[in-house]
């Protein structure tokens, strides 16, 4: 199993800021990973594949970047509906690991 | 729009059973292979077990391997989980999530585009 490191695990940030979350594999899983935003109560959304491929109706404000072993996931201009946990997956190996999750919340 | 819409979650007393089921539809479901991930109250992601389209592939978590079994009938456009000497640490909310290959040129990757909104399974003594 390839395990995910996300950091931090909760931040807080105003409306109108940026945040900027990392993930870190144990092993190089070059470009195989994928973002996930989820809302209290509700299933994980996918924001962003391959790294840096945004989801096709996902806004632009979202990013990610990275390869190997360490990866971004950077929102600008946050928006309220942004406040929410994001969690990274690798599917560069099976069993396809999720980060522990990092809580984005209004400062 | 395609849906997912899992149910067959509960109370359930350590040691015991319980089948889950997801229900797909908006899609077609015997083309695509599919995933068990549970999440544990305040918790992360956890993935829990995978099935191939045709059902003949299938992986499981360490965590409930001999414990679990996935299966899904495609006649019935249906994704079941059946859990079996159920622990206090396999409660969570169990989500059915659909797995979709993406291609990029020559990269090819995966991806869980849709999930089903969950179902919990608490279990107690």
């Amino acid at each position: 199993d390839i395990p995910m490191t996300q950091s931090p695990s909760s931040l807080s940030a105003s409306v109108g800021g940026s945040v900027t979350i990392t993930c870190r594999a144990s092993q190089s899983i070059r470009t195989y990973l994928n973002w996930y935003q989820q809302k209290p109560g509700k299933a994980p959304k996918l924001l962003i594949y391959s790294a840096s491929t945004l989801q096709s109706g996902v806004p632009s404000r979202f990013s990610g970047s990275g390869s190997g072993t360490d990866f971004t996931l950077t929102i600008n201009s946050l928006q309220p509906e942004d406040f929410a946990s994001y969690f990274c997956q690798q599917t560069y190996s099976p069993p396809f690991t999720f980060g522990g999750g990092t809580k984005v919340e209004i400062k | 729009e395609v849906q997912l819409v899992e149910s067959g979650g509960g109370l359930v007393q350590t040691g015991g059973s319980l089948r889950l089921s997801c229900a797909a539809s908006k899609f077609t479901f015997s083309s695509y292979e599919m995933n068990w991930v549970r999440q544990a109250p305040g918790k992360g992601l956890e993935w829990v077990s995978y099935i191939s389209s045709g059902g003949s592939s299938i992986y499981y978590a360490d965590s409930v391997k001999g414990r679990f079994t996935i299966s899904r009938d495609n006649a019935k456009n249906s994704l079941y989980l059946q859990m079996n000497n159920l622990r206090a640490e396999d409660t969570a909310v169990y989500y059915c999530a659909r797995e979709k290959t993406m291609v990029q040129g020559v990269i090819i990757t995966r991806v869980f585009d849709y999930w089903g909104q969950g179902t919990l399974v608490t279990v107690s003594s």
